[in-house]
């Protein structure tokens, strides 16, 4: 089954405890991406990767980080949580279909809660 | 950097009227507008997209139109169904060198029996 997963799928945690967020996706995509979501805020890219090896900022790229070191894995790093950090994350990917991207598909979400 | 706009942010309508969401965006180099659809305590799915070579598109009871001169394009949902409840995000994309994707806020809709 086509998929896009990550874990946890709930995490709290306390300011300053590093963590990681997995994604993984089994559909051979070329584009990954994170958001978080917030209330009223929408949906909000943190960062994204068109290819192995290959990441760039999106809209809202401080206090995290990613790497990109295999194609079907995108970890989402907090090296120093806050409070501000709690939210809703989504990583999602893409194809590229003659070089415009495909249809991008959604991870279930980890709802992450700093104290 | 890309900033889109969406109105309402909430709409409530009776079963089987039509509802229509709209969007503007600033980035004149963006050709890729999609829509998706969230249901509560659920992860966001895309019904429909368009690209900038057209200016309508239609799929069942879902359209989208794009008017890329006043840069900005709208859903229109038909006959809806009390299935049609959710949150719906517009989005916005420069296609060339795959920039960033940037929503709108989203629309809370709401379909009465």
């Amino acid at each position: 089954e086509a998929q896009v997963t990550q874990n946890p799928r709930y995490l709290i945690t306390v300011t300053g405890k590093k963590l990681t967020v997995t994604c993984s996706q089994n559909m051979n995509h070329e584009y990954m991406s994170w958001y978080r979501q917030d209330p009223g805020l929408g949906l909000r890219q943190i960062y994204y990767s068109m290819n192995v090896e290959v990441t760039d900022k999106g809209d809202v790229p401080e206090g995290y980080k990613v790497s990109r070191k295999e194609k079907r894995n995108f970890p989402l790093i907090l090296e120093s949580p806050s409070p501000n950090q709690t939210s809703l994350y989504f990583c999602a990917s893409s194809g590229v279909r003659a070089g415009v991207p495909d249809t991008q598909y959604f991870g279930p979400g980890t709802r992450l809660t700093v104290l | 950097g890309e900033n889109v706009e969406q109105h309402p942010s909430t709409l409530s309508v009776q079963e089987g009227d039509s509802a229509v969401i709209k969007c503007t965006y600033s980035d004149s180099a963006s050709n890729y507008f999609p829509w998706y659809k969230q249901e509560l305590g659920k992860r966001p799915q895309l019904i429909i997209d368009i690209r900038s070579n057209v200016g309508e598109k239609k799929d069942q009871r879902i359209a989208v139109t794009l008017n890329k001169t006043a840069k900005h394009f709208s859903l229109h949902i038909t006959e809806t169904q009390p299935e049609d409840s959710a949150v719906y995000f517009c989005a916005a994309s420069a296609l060339l060198g795959y920039s960033t994707l940037t929503f709108g806020k989203g629309t809370m809709l709401l379909v009465s029996p």
